[in-house]
């Protein structure tokens, strides 16, 4: 199972919005409605920022939001803040009961 | 509060065996399923196995006949046995509860060095 595609990296400045990619195939991404987003700090342990495509859990600020389409899967934060620099990795379930990430993408805020 | 914390972890040669254990706590252990995932320094995640409420398990093609994914309910603790150990599989390993595939939350991890 290839890991899924991200750009390796994004920046935006304070306030503006920013979209990660996450593009897998009709395998994983494509198939299942199971495509989740995860923020890390350095040195910290991933945290869970969307479930299920487009689902916030609670806590997460509703800058974050997800998005599907066909194969492709994005990720988009809004009025960003200095605190979202960090690295984003996509994850999705797949066609053969495994779990794929991304290869992560590392956002800079100006 | 919902707590996983990660342990067993430290240096190894390479072809030798390990045990990763990760205690839970905070919630009900057996309605989970659990996951280990990995990140090589530097690196990004991959995932290492899964392990259902029913015991079944799964595990991605590079470990799959290495690592051996287990449970103990009565323990709230989740295990991760590691043989054939090489050195790319040196990283932090990090245990997870899951729901559909999504991860939440996840533990501090503990660091694997496969060395001579």
């Amino acid at each position: 199972q290839s890991a899924l595609t991200q750009p390796a990296s994004v920046s935006g400045s304070p306030g503006q919005s920013i979209t990660i990619s996450c593009t897998g195939t009709s395998s994983d991404v494509g198939g299942y409605n199971y495509v989740s987003w995860y923020q890390q700090h350095p040195g910290k342990a991933p945290k869970l920022m969307i479930y299920e495509v487009s689902n916030r859990p609670s806590g997460v600020p509703d800058r974050f939001s997800g998005s599907k389409s066909g194969n492709t899967a994005s990720l988009t934060i809004s009025g960003l803040q200095a605190e979202d620099e960090a690295d984003y990795y996509c994850s999705s379930y797949t066609s053969s009961s495994t779990v794929v990430f991304g290869g992560g993408t590392k956002l800079t805020v100006l | 509060e919902v707590q996983l914390v990660e342990s067993g972890g430290g240096l190894v040669q390479p072809g030798g065996s390990l045990r990763l254990s990760c205690a839970a706590s905070g919630f009900t252990f057996s309605s989970y399923d659990m996951h280990w995932v990995r990140q090589a320094t530097g690196k990004g995640l991959e995932w290492v196995s899964a392990i259902g409420t029913a015991g079944d398990t799964y595990y991605p093609g590079s470990v799959k006949g290495r690592f051996t994914i287990s449970r103990e309910n009565a323990k709230n603790s989740l295990y991760l046995q590691m043989n054939s150990l090489r050195a790319g599989d040196t990283a932090v390993y990090y245990c997870a509860r899951g729901w559909n595939s999504w991860f939440d939350p996840w533990g501090q991890g503990t660091l694997v060095t496969v060395s001579s």
